[in-house]
């Protein structure tokens, strides 16, 4: 099984800050990930997928850059609707794996 | 507008039975691959299982393995997870999603809770 590892675990920060998540992949996965929002009690919300296309309709603070075994996630000024869990997802193969999660909180 | 709407939620004991449910619409259902993913309260997402758009492909994460079977009624439009002998482990909320990019749509979730 392909082991998805995010760093960090936690963060805070402020609005307007620069924030870079990172995802690491056990073995080489090209460029078959994806990066979903999720705040509590909703739904996970896709932002970015094959690591750097950007999904409709979200905003462009959101970028996504790697391949192979080493990906991040930036978002380039935090809002305040930002404040949320970050999860990164593989669709290499199967048994699909997530990311353990990067809470971003309100410094 | 596209929605994926579960259903089948609820409470059981274990060893018991539950079958969850996913309708789609808004959408060609028929065209995508879709998965469940499931999340305890307060942990991360996990992936269960997928199916491809016809149904004759289905993936399984190892420890639901002989325990849930995943279908599809493509003239339904819905998505099927049925969960046999079930453990306390297995209580989550129930996502169904599309396993194809750019498709981005989640379902709400139903919550299922295994205790005596």
């Amino acid at each position: 099984d392909i082991q998805m590892t995010q760093s960090p675990s936690s963060v805070s920060a402020s609005v307007g800050d620069r924030v870079t998540i990172t995802c690491r992949a056990s073995q080489d996965i090209s460029t078959w990930l994806a990066w979903y929002q999720q705040k509590p009690g909703k739904a996970p919300k896709l932002l970015i997928y094959t690591a750097s296309n950007l999904q409709r309709g979200v905003p462009s603070r959101f970028s996504g850059s790697g391949s192979g075994t080493e990906f991040t996630l930036t978002i380039s000024s935090l809002q305040p609707e930002d404040f949320a869990t970050y999860y990164c997802q593989q669709a290499h193969s199967f048994p699909r794996t997530f990311g353990q999660g990067t809470k971003l909180d309100i410094k | 507008e596209v929605q994926l709407v579960e259903s089948g939620g609820g409470l059981v004991k274990p060893g018991g039975s539950l079958r969850l449910s996913c309708a789609g619409s808004g959408f060609t259902f028929s065209s995508y691959g879709m998965k469940w993913v499931r999340q305890a309260l307060g942990k991360g997402l996990e992936w269960v299982s997928s199916i491809s758009s016809s149904g004759s492909d289905k993936y399984y994460a190892d420890l639901v393995r002989g325990r849930f079977t995943i279908s599809r009624d493509n003239a339904k439009n819905s998505l099927y997870l049925q969960m046999n002998s079930l453990r306390a482990e297995d209580t989550a909320v129930y996502y169904c999603a599309s396993e194809q990019w750019p498709f981005g749509s989640w379902g709400q979730g139903t919550l299922v809770t295994v205790s005596s």
